[in-house]
């Protein structure tokens, strides 16, 4: 399997709603990434898990919020967002950090998140 | 921490054309140059990529070069179709980092 995998594909929630993205990977990658995306931008890191340990927080506001709860699953739970936050959250992983390899990105499709 | 400008933001050509994006970076020990191609609407997927000890690689009708001396590298895409009609980014892997940083990207428009 070389995919990584997110639901849902599209998420509509408004303000006070809490939910939560998944994302699945099962390449044995041991760095799991979220991003943030605007139409036609750069993808914008937002989380990054090392060996499921949180090793980068690009200050994003606390309602967002990681977990990893093993080597295959990333989630992100949303809180309190803001209309400004709606945008495509990709998921990405490579291989562990630290290795020889070359650590290319593998991305999943993305979840496209609507904030009413 | 690097830097990475990319450059046309915007590159519109006729098909059978020739298409060439230009990025440059700033950290002299990045050694990793990855090329994604997004379509609208999905996932950014990476089309080539380039290592710091190798100036040039092809791949069908793409290929990158990497001058390291000048800190910049080019996407060539030749014989443009309209399925090529994408945005495009390049990345710069700085050195002891694992994680890429990206240029703004370019908007690739093939017209039939």
């Amino acid at each position: 399997d070389t995919e990584v995998t997110q639901t849902p594909k599209h998420l509509v929630m408004g303000m006070t709603n809490k939910k939560s993205l998944k994302c699945e990977q099962h390449m044995g990658h041991r760095a799991m990434y979220w991003y943030k995306q605007k139409a036609k931008k750069p993808p914008e890191l937002m989380f990054v898990y090392s060996y499921e340990k949180l090793s980068i927080n690009e200050s994003v506001p606390s309602r967002f919020s990681p977990e990893c709860p093993n080597s295959s699953l990333l989630n992100l739970h949303l809180h309190a967002l803001q209309p400004e936050d709606s945008a495509l959250y990709l998921c990405a992983s490579s291989q562990a950090p630290g290795t020889s390899a070359d650590n290319e990105q593998f991305f999943g499709p993305g979840t496209r998140l609507t904030v009413l | 921490g690097e830097n990475v400008e990319q450059h046309p933001s915007t590159l519109s050509v006729q098909e059978g054309d020739s298409a060439v994006i230009k990025c440059t970076y700033s950290d002299s020990a990045s050694n990793y140059f990855p090329w994604y191609k997004q379509e609208l609407g999905k996932r950014p997927q990476l089309i080539i990529d380039i290592r710091s000890n190798v100036g040039e690689k092809k791949d069908q009708r793409i290929a990158v070069t990497l001058n390291k001396t000048a800190k910049h590298f080019s996407l060539h895409i030749t014989e443009t179709q309209p399925e090529d009609s994408a945005v495009y980014f390049c990345a710069a892997r700085p050195g002891g980092s694992y994680i890429p940083t990206f240029g703004r990207g370019t908007s690739l428009i093939v017209h039939p």
